[in-house]
């Protein structure tokens, strides 16, 4: 079975500065799309960004990126210039079959003013 | 805003009693899931649906069913509530062409307590 692996249950960066949360997955498919979700204190899903994995170019949202390494099978999410409104939950997922989402455990990022 | 909606949003319930939460969306979307949110597991698919009166089980069905009558309504049912269901629900729902690659859409959860 597809497995989604996030190795830091908890990380924490300084106002304006760069964080990279780490994400890495388990498949035998060649197609497939993978996505960070962030989830505030009020509980809801949001997509920060998604990847196609036919495509070689990093995805891009402002101040979130990616780098996708697909040979190595990781997806890591770095937000830049980080602010007070970043300090969520952050989820990768993977998109299996017909359309399940397989998430990882989550990372929760703390910004230090 | 986003044409999804769980209800309730809260619920304390005693082990054993039988527990209905609903799932409604106003997009149209074919395919629905419920999953359940717990520390240190991130989010779990319990049961999906693929269109009227069609489910299949996720990966933790168990004590759970599911039903869905109408394109836009699925109740998850927890048959005889137990504490290890004390959770949060998320139900969401996802367009139905394979390859559009979008993610899904959550409704806002329900924080279920079982007593």
């Amino acid at each position: 079975a597809q497995t989604v692996t996030q190795s830091q249950p908890e990380m924490s960066v300084q106002e304006a500065e760069t964080v990279t949360l780490s994400c890495t997955y388990d498949t035998s498919e060649s197609d497939y799309y993978l996505f960070w979700y962030k989830q505030p204190p009020s509980r809801q899903m949001i997509l920060v960004i998604r990847q196609e994995a036919y495509k070689q170019q990093n995805a891009t949202e402002n101040r979130f990126s990616v780098n996708f390494q697909k040979a190595a099978k990781s997806f890591s999410l770095k937000i830049s210039d980080s602010q007070l409104g970043d300090a969520a939950m952050y989820f990768c997922a993977y998109r299996l079959g017909a359309q399940k989402l397989v998430f990882g455990q989550g990372t929760r990022l703390t910004i230090n003013p | 805003d986003a044409g999804i909606t769980q209800s309730p949003r809260h619920k304390v319930t005693e082990t054993g009693t039988p527990v209905t939460l609903r799932c409604h969306q106003t997009e149209n979307h074919r395919y629905m899931y419920w999953y359940r949110q717990d520390p240190g597991h991130g989010l779990r698919l319990i049961h999906y649906s693929y269109g009227v009166k069609d489910t299949d089980k996720g990966e933790v069905s168990d004590g759970y069913s599911v039903s869905r009558s109408k394109t836009e309504d699925f109740l998850l049912t927890l048959e005889s509530a137990t504490s290890s269901q004390t959770s949060v629900y998320f139900c969401a729902i996802s367009e139905s062409w394979v390859g559009r690659g979008y993610g899904y859409t959550f409704g806002s959860g329900t924080r279920l307590t079982v007593v």
